[in-house]
């Protein structure tokens, strides 16, 4: 069975730093699709960053960056020059074509300090 | 253009009762999804649907259920409500639910259903 772990509830991280956020998956597809969701407090939830499993290329989007490491199903989102309005929950997410399903983890609430 | 709408926002019952919630996906958007949002498991995948077929459906009991319109509107249905049924439901919306297009997926802000 496809399954997604985040193995932190929940992290801090100074303002202007970097953090960055685990994300496991466990999954006999080939070709397959990763995202990272944020969901801040009593807000919408919004796609971040996704990566498609056949590119090798890391996917990044300003400040948001992923390492994926395909072999070891492994896809962390690491969050440059963090802000304020970076606090929120993290949700990693994953699915394959045609399922029309996306699993995702429990979620990784990051606080950033001022 | 609109985001994604949900109603009721907010939502309290009783055990054994049934609730229907609604979700109104962007416009041009024809696939529909919902999901379960509690805090100890995440977002957990109910049904999707398209042009009014159900694509694929999570391992929910059959007291949940769904059904998508015409107009891509689509309503979760819950019967015979428990307490362990208290939780955000979220709707997202998509073009066509087809990843190879490098569609996204956008989130209404949720429905938040207490049970009693």
């Amino acid at each position: 069975a496809q399954t997604v772990t985040q193995s932190q509830p929940e992290m801090s991280v100074q303002e202007a730093e970097t953090v960055t956020l685990s994300c496991t998956y466990d999954t006999s597809e080939n070709n397959y699709y990763l995202f990272w969701y944020k969901q801040p407090p009593s807000r919408q939830m919004i796609l971040v960053i996704r990566q498609e499993a056949y590119k090798q290329q890391n996917a990044t989007e300003n400040r948001f960056s992923v390492n994926f490491q395909k072999a070891a199903k492994s896809f962390s989102l690491k969050i440059s020059d963090s802000q304020l309005g970076d606090t929120a929950m993290y949700f990693c997410a994953y699915t394959t074509s045609g399922t029309y399903k996306y699993i995702f983890g429990t979620g990784t609430r990051l606080k950033v300090l001022a | 253009k609109a985001g994604v709408t949900q109603t009721p926002r907010y939502l309290i019952k009783t055990r054994g009762q049934q609730v229907t919630l609604s979700c109104s996906p962007i416009s041009g958007h024809r696939s529909v999804s919902w999901y379960q949002q509690t805090p100890g498991q995440g977002l957990q995948f109910l049904f999707e649907y398209f042009s009014e077929t159900q694509r694929n459906k999570g391992n929910f009991p059959g007291r949940f259920s769904g059904r998508q319109f015409s107009n891509s509107r689509s309503e979760m249905n819950v019967s015979t409500l428990e307490l362990g049924d208290s939780a955000l439901y979220l709707c997202a919306s998509s073009l066509e639910g087809q990843q190879r297009f490098q569609e996204t997926q956008y989130f209404g802000p949720g429905t938040r259903l207490l049970v009693l």
